[in-house]
C-alpha cells in the first residue's frame, strides 16, 4: 500500500518568513495530493490539493508543488502569520485509498 | 447544511471491553472513512466505506471493525480494547470515494481512554 513521509516533523518560524513542509510517497499509482491543517482541538481542514497533471498550485499565500518523477510534494507558506499555527498533514490518493503524513506541527512566532 | 456528526464525543473505557463509534456524514455524502489519531503519529487509516461496503481498509487488527448503514450512518468498533488503543478517532465523509472525490469533511471526533 501507500507509504507517505513527513518532514520536518515541527517547524518553528518568525512571522512573515517562509515555511515549507516537504512529503515523500511510495506508490507511483498515487495521483491526488491534499494538504489538510488542523488547528489546535479542531478538525482538519483540506487547505490546498494538486492533481498529478499539474507541477504547481497556488492560492493566496500557500502553494504546492509536485515532482512525479521524485515522488515528493512540498506545501510552502509565503509571509506567514501567528494564524497559520497548526498541525499540517499531506496525504496521497491512488484512487483507492488515501494515506496520510505523520503531520508537522508549525509554530509561528510573533 | 449539518457538518459531521460524531458521538460520542468522549469515553473512557477499561482494558478488555468494546467500544462503539458513531458518525453521521453530510447529506448527501455517501463515503465515510476512518482515522485514528495519536500524537507523533499522525492520522491513521482505518476503513472507507461507501454504499454500505467497505471498500478499503488499512493495517488494523481485526478487532477494529465497522458497518454502514442504507442512510450513511456509519459505525466502527473496537473489542477487546489495549490501552494503546487510546486516541482520537475521526471520521470523514465525501461524495464519493475519499480517494476519488478529493476533500475529506472531517467530524471532531471521538476520543476514547483505555484505562
Amino acid at each position: 500500500g501507500e507509504n507517505v513521509e513527513q518532514h520536518p516533523s515541527t517547524l518553528s518560524v518568525q512571522e512573515g518568513d517562509s515555511a515549507v513542509i516537504k512529503c515523500t510517497y511510495s506508490d507511483s499509482a498515487s495521483n491526488y495530493f491534499p494538504w489538510y491543517k488542523q488547528e489546535l482541538g479542531k478538525r482538519p481542514q483540506l487547505i490546498i490539493d494538486i492533481r498529478s497533471n499539474v507541477g504547481e498550485k497556488k492560492d493566496q499565500r500557500i502553494a504546492v508543488t509536485l515532482n512525479k518523477t521524485a515522488k515528493h510534494f512540498s506545501l510552502h507558506i509565503t509571509e506567514t502569520q501567528p494564524e497559520d499555527s497548526a498541525v499540517y498533514f499531506c496525504a496521497a490518493s491512488n484512487n483507492n485509498d488515501m494515506r496520510f503524513g505523520a503531520g508537522t506541527r508549525l509554530t509561528v512566532k510573533p | 447544511k449539518a457538518g459531521v456528526t460524531q458521538t460520542p464525543r468522549y469515553l473512557i473505557k477499561t482494558r478488555g471491553q468494546q467500544v462503539t463509534l458513531s458518525c453521521s456524514p453530510i447529506s448527501g455524502h455517501r463515503s465515510v472513512s476512518w482515522y485514528q489519531q495519536t500524537p507523533g503519529q499522525g492520522l491513521q487509516f482505518l476503513f472507507e466505506y461507501f454504499s454500505e461496503t467497505q471498500r478499503n481498509k488499512g493495517n488494523f487488527p481485526g478487532r477494529f471493525s465497522g458497518r454502514q448503514f442504507s442512510n450513511s450512518r456509519s459505525e466502527m468498533n473496537v473489542s477487546t480494547l489495549e490501552l494503546g488503543d487510546s486516541a482520537l478517532y475521526l471520521c470523514a465523509s465525501s461524495l464519493g470515494l475519499g480517494s476519488l472525490t478529493g476533500e475529506l469533511f472531517f467530524g471532531e471526533g471521538s476520543r476514547l481512554t483505555v484505562l
